[in-house]
């Protein structure tokens, strides 16, 4: 089963706003992880945030990490329509030898 | 551009035969894993492999299989194709402490 759900599925912005999206998982983890996806090609990596860590920046991005509530969100600030694209969480999980657990994804559009 | 290259770009099969994916990875990525993204679904992870070794597995059936290679390449094999196996197939490598870096997939149609 997947180990990652992003909340909401889907998002319609105008360029300038802010997006967030929310991610929830199940057991105890190393990590999270931030990926985008654009037109079902490979996966960029975006952001990693570790399980002791509460939040991290990267450029335009804002990740939070709560592990009592067991769950994320990702920020992107000031969006470009560039940023349209469908964006995963994945779980990098306590003795699941690095393998990410995918969520079921957002799709973020970007309207300029 | 992520250094993973995958081939071929598209193919499509007939229910019951057999495919062979390839993976190209990053120089020093030792460990290489295999995902299956139906459409519209997150990637499920099928396998990874260390140093030419499998060393975890999802839960995929074993006409699933891998084989890593020393100079880095990888492939997946589908034996007894169904038509659920249609999806895009996702490689991706790593070095040490370092996140996934993928491919832009093989996308497969089974008929």
């Amino acid at each position: 089963s997947q180990q990652g759900e992003e909340d909401p599925q889907a998002l319609s912005i105008q360029e300038g706003e802010n997006a967030t999206m929310n991610c929830s998982y199940k057991t105890s983890i190393n990590n999270l992880q931030w990926y985008r996806q654009n037109s079902g090609r490979g996966l960029v990596h975006l952001i990693l945030i570790r399980s002791n860590e509460r939040e991290k920046h990267s450029g335009r991005l804002r990740v939070t990490l709560d592990t009592s509530k067991k769950s994320s969100s990702l920020l992107i600030t000031a969006s470009r329509a560039a940023d349209t694209a469908s964006y995963f969480c994945a779980t990098d999980y306590l003795y699941g030898n690095n393998r990410l657990a995918f969520g079921k994804g957002n799709q973020v559009v970007v309207i300029p | 551009e992520t250094g993973v290259t995958q081939s071929p770009t598209h193919l499509i099969k007939t229910r019951g035969q057999q495919v062979t994916l390839r993976c190209s990875s990053q120089s020093g990525h030792n460990t290489v894993s295999w995902y299956q993204q139906a459409l519209g679904q997150g990637p499920q992870f099928i396998f990874q492999y260390y140093r030419e070794e499998e060393n975890g597995r999802g839960n995929f059936p074993p006409r699933f299989s891998g084989l890593q290679f020393p100079n880095y390449s990888s492939e997946l094999n589908v034996n007894a194709l169904e038509l659920d196996d249609s999806a895009l197939y996702l490689c991706a490598s790593r070095g040490p402490n370092s996140p996934l870096h993928f491919g832009n997939g093989t996308r497969l149609t089974v008929t």
